[in-house]
């Protein structure tokens, strides 16, 4: 079964430090990566998406991600952060099959917790 | 602007009564889904729906029921069958063919008293 992991639940960092939120899929087809933010109380905002081309996808807010095809990973970088960033961030992928996709898979979440 | 509109953003059940939340967008999307989120879980997809007067079951469609009338809307109504139904609830749209991009609404807390 396609699956979605997100192995760190919560990661503390101070203002002005750089981090990484790591995701990993599970897949033998070609993918669609997505990373979503969630502030409190509210809905998904799409941060930036992998559809094809360059590995490197630059998103919203000074995100970026790198699709590593071999590791089936999709970590989320921002080279330094701020207070405004603590929200929780979700990582999803859709599977392409056939050419047509499937619903979107959603990892448990990793929430950023920005520490001045 | 175009959105999705969740409503109400806070609801307070009692045990044995059914509740439905609304869903509408104005994005012209023909798939709609819904998720409920709880803590340390992420989100899990409840049911979903590619065209009007057709929807599937999702992961944890049971005591959950849905409709699709219109293309706008997409109510989700939650049964006095579900045993744990104090949740946040998120409604999204995308399109139905695509890299499976979706857009989401504000959410609805459900507390069941």
């Amino acid at each position: 079964a396609q699956s979605v992991t997100q192995l760190d639940s919560q990661v503390p960092v101070f203002e002005e430090a750089p981090v990484e939120l790591r995701c990993n899929y599970s897949s033998s087809v070609s993918v669609y990566l997505f990373w979503y933010v969630q502030y409190p109380n509210q809905g998904l905002q799409l941060l930036l998406k992998y559809l094809s081309g360059s590995t490197l996808v630059k998103g919203i807010n000074g995100f970026e991600a790198e699709f590593n095809k071999s590791q089936t990973s999709f970590h989320l970088r921002k080279p330094s952060v701020h207070i405004s960033d603590t929200a929780e961030y979700f990582c999803a992928v859709s599977y392409l099959y056939g050419g047509a996709t499937n619903k979107l898979i959603f990892g448990t979440g990793t929430l950023l917790a920005v520490q001045p | 602007d175009g959105g999705i509109t969740q409503s109400p953003k806070y609801l307070f059940r009692k045990e044995g009564q059914n509740v439905t939340l609304s869903c509408e967008q104005n994005l012209n999307h023909d798939a709609m889904y819904w998720y409920r989120q709880d803590p340390g879980q992420g989100l899990r997809l409840i049911y979903y729906s590619q065209i009007v007067n057709d929807f599937q079951k999702g992961d944890i469609a049971e005591g959950y029921s849905v409709s699709r009338e219109k293309k706008e809307s997409f109510p989700l109504t939650v049964t006095s069958a579900q045993k744990n139904p104090t949740a946040f609830y998120l409604c999204a749209s995308g399109r139905d063919s695509g890299p499976g991009e979706l857009f989401f609404g504000e959410g609805s807390r459900l507390t069941v008293l």
